[in-house]
């Protein structure tokens, strides 16, 4: 069975500077692989996810993350943090169903 | 379209009652999901359907948790009778599964809090 692993339940940042959230994965067969924000009182929406094709994905926001067979990663980056960034980050792997991480919470700081 | 619609947004009951919280998906997808949320578990996948079909429910807690899907616009998870430990944010998702389609919708939420 697939499942994801976040490495980090909170990670605290200064406005401007890299954000660096790790996310791994077991999965059987290749998977596809998901980044949602979640913030305070909302549900989930979709930052990027990778299916096929180029293992650089880029989403909304300025996030990207890449997919690394070879270390069954899927880290999320952002090159320059903004206030709004803060929220809580889940990695999810699917396979028919859909599981997720247990999140990283994402504090920026001015 | 409107998106994944959940309603009630928020529910308040006492211990023992019947909960019914209500989900109509996406127009057209194929998939749906039953989210539970807790600050101790993080987001359970408790059922999901395909077709109108239950699919896997080994993520549903107990018989107190049941979940329906009488049509491809409707889904109920019922929780009957209800616990204070079952007071979480609840969440439905709907989407596809084929190539470069697969991400979930998910709606807004019911919160329940069980008293």
């Amino acid at each position: 069975a697939q499942s994801v692993t976040q490495l980090g339940s909170h990670v605290s940042v200064s406005e401007g500077a890299l954000v660096l959230l790790r996310c791994n994965y077991s999965s059987s067969v290749p998977p596809y692989l998901f980044w949602y924000v979640q913030y305070p009182n909302q549900g989930l929406q979709l930052l990027l996810k990778y299916t096929t094709g180029a293992t650089l994905v880029k989403g909304i926001n300025g996030f990207e993350a890449e997919f690394k067979k070879s270390e069954t990663s899927f880290h999320l980056t952002k090159p320059s943090a903004h206030m709004s960034d803060a929220a809580e980050y889940f990695c999810a792997v699917r396979y028919n169903d859909m599981r997720f991480g247990a999140g990283t919470r994402l504090t920026v700081k001015p | 379209d409107a998106g994944v619609i959940q309603s009630p947004r928020h529910e308040v009951t006492e211990m023992g009652q019947e909960v019914t919280l209500r989900c109509k998906p996406i127009s057209g997808h194929d998939y749906l999901f039953w989210y539970r949320q807790t600050m101790m578990r993080g987001l359970e996948l408790l059922i999901y359907f395909n077709n109108n079909v239950p699919i896997d429910d080994s993520g549903m807690p107990e018989d107190r948790f049941s979940a329906k899907m009488p049509n491809a616009s409707f889904s109920t998870l019922k929780i009957q009778p209800s616990e204070p430990r079952d007071s979480a944010v609840y969440f439905c998702a709907s989407s596809h599964y084929r190539a470069l389609d697969t991400e979930a919708f998910f709606g807004q939420g019911t919160r329940l809090t069980v008293v």
